[in-house]
């Protein structure tokens, strides 16, 4: 799997947009970018998940550059609650052995009053 | 429906017992995932299986390490003869297909003794 790169904490006050960065230079054709957060003691949650354009939910939004290389999460109006580990993960879609995640070790995102 | 369920949520043994940690999957999610994740760390894969076969068992650590899922619902991770190194939290997911999302519970926090 292709190797993701993330700053290893971010701050962001409640309000305000939280932009999280990724870079994935070797990252393949057949290649998603995933991200995933953890809140403190709780599993991993799937937040949103892109091929090259850019995606929006109800959570976030991820913005892929047109040379896929790296990519950005935005929480549009960061609360209190999304204080957790952000992880950016590649992977193809669909295709058995490679179905796993590769967790590295993400970006701590604390929000703050 | 319920999401995934993991039981027990917290399980202290002594080295050299054996244990074992179950994961309920979200109903009708044919693909299922054991990860382990120690302390500041990101979840680490360790098999997944689609339906009742083991696809990828390529991150279990030893033999000591197995994992079954008979009927394609529920699964059971076992550990033999338990050591200190195997203290951790152990995460299931389900998706309902291959590589689609992963739906994570809420981990079973093994301490070994």
């Amino acid at each position: 799997d292709a190797k993701t790169t993330q700053p290893t904490s971010m701050d962001c006050a409640e309000g305000r947009a939280a932009n999280l960065p990724c870079n994935h230079s070797t990252i393949s054709g057949n290649e998603y970018v995933y991200w995933y957060r953890q809140i403190h003691s709780q599993g991993p949650q799937y937040i949103i998940h892109g091929l090259k354009n850019n995606e929006t939910n109800e959570m976030a939004s991820l913005i892929i550059t047109e040379d896929r290389k790296s990519s950005t999460l935005i929480l549009p109006h960061a609360t209190l609650r999304d204080t957790a580990v952000y992880y950016c993960i590649v992977s193809p879609r669909n295709t058995g052995t490679a179905s796993k995640l590769t967790f590295g070790t993400g970006t701590r995102l604390q929000v703050t009053l | 429906g319920a999401g995934v369920s993991q039981t027990p949520s917290n399980k202290v043994t002594e080295k050299g017992k054996y244990v074992e940690l179950r994961c309920d999957p979200i109903s009708g999610h044919t693909a299922l995932y054991w990860y382990r994740q120690s302390l500041g760390q990101g979840p680490e894969f360790l098999i997944y299986f689609q339906g009742t076969g083991a696809a990828d068992d390529s991150g279990l650590p030893n033999d000591r390490f197995f994992a079954v899922r008979p009927e394609g619902s529920v699964s059971t991770l076992k550990i033999q003869r338990t050591e200190r190194g195997d203290s951790a939290m152990y995460l299931c997911a389900s998706s309902q297909d291959r590589g689609g999302e992963q739906f994570f519970g809420p981990g079973t926090r093994l301490t070994v003794l």
